[in-house]
C-alpha cells in the first residue's frame, strides 16, 4: 500500500511567486492534514479536511494561504505571493476515523528567496 | 487548550543501553490519544506507538514502550537496546477522542545514539 504521496520534494522560489504544493493521501483515509514545520514553531497545523471539507483551518497563517481538496484522493496547499518568511517543510498526512494515528507524506521543504 | 511539553531538547544513549524521553501534557479532557513519532535525518515522520487514554496497560512495540501516568499527565518513551537506527527527533503529540481530529505536537527530543 502506498503511502501519502507529496510533491514536489523540493521547492525553492522567489519572493513574490506563486507555489503550490500536491499530496495524495493513503486510498481509503477520509482525514487529511497539512501540517509546517519549522525550527522555531515546530510543527503546526495548518488546516485539515474530512471527506474533502475543510473543518478546521484556524492554522492557516494569512490569506495568502489557500488549501484545496477537490476529491478523495488529491489536496494542494497555495501560497500566493510567497515570502522569505513561508521557508519550511510543509507535511501533509491523513488518518481513518478507524485508525487515530497520522500517517505522512516525506514533506515538501520550502525555501523562498 | 492542549499542550504537550517535552523538556528534554537533547539526549544521548550508548549503543544497546536504555533511555527514557520525557513528556507531560495539559488537557481538560478525559478520553484522548498519545503519540510518538520519530523523524530521522530523512525528515520523514514516523509513527512509533500509541496509547489510549482510556487503557491502563502502557503500550509496546517490541523495543519501544511508554509509562503512561495519566493523573500525573505523562507520557514517557522507553527504547531498549538502542540501535544507532533510533538517531532521530522524537515527538510526542496529543489528540482528543472525538470531536477535534488536531493533533498536537511538543517541540521535540533529539536523541543520539552513540557507537
Amino acid at each position: 500500500d502506498a503511502g501519502v504521496i507529496q510533491s514536489p520534494r523540493h521547492e525553492v522560489t522567489e519572493m513574490g511567486q506563486e507555489v503550490t504544493l500536491r499530496c495524495k493521501p493513503i486510498s481509503g483515509h477520509d482525514y487529511l492534514f497539512w501540517y509546517r514545520q519549522t525550527m522555531m514553531r515546530g510543527l503546526e497545523l495548518l488546516i485539515y479536511f474530512n471527506n474533502n471539507v475543510p473543518i478546521d483551518d484556524s492554522g492557516m497563517p494569512e490569506d495568502r494561504f489557500s488549501a484545496k481538496m477537490p476529491n478523495a484522493s488529491f489536496s494542494t496547499l497555495k501560497i500566493q505571493p510567497s515570502e522569505p518568511r513561508d521557508s519550511a517543510v510543509y507535511f501533509c498526512a491523513s488518518s481513518s476515523a478507524v485508525d487515530r494515528g497520522l500517517h505522512f507524506g516525506n514533506g515538501t521543504r520550502l525555501t523562498v528567496t | 487548550a492542549q499542550t504537550v511539553t517535552q523538556s528534554q531538547p537533547e539526549m544521548s544513549v550508548q549503543e544497546a543501553e536504555t533511555v527514557t524521553l520525557s513528556c507531560t501534557y495539559d488537557t481538560s479532557e478525559s478520553n484522548y490519544y498519545l503519540f510518538w513519532y520519530k523523524q530521522p535525518p530523512s525528515r520523514q515522520m514516523i509513527l512509533v506507538i500509541r496509547q489510549e487514554a482510556y487503557k491502563q496497560q502502557n503500550a509496546t512495540e517490541n523495543r519501544f514502550s511508554v509509562n503512561f501516568q495519566k493523573a500525573a499527565k505523562s507520557f514517557s518513551l522507553k527504547i531498549s537496546d538502542s540501535q544507532l537506527g533510533d538517531t532521530a527527533m522524537y515527538f510526542c503529540a496529543l489528540k482528543y477522542q472525538g470531536g477535534s481530529e488536531k493533533l498536537v505536537f511538543g517541540k521535540g527530543t533529539k536523541l543520539t545514539v552513540n557507537p
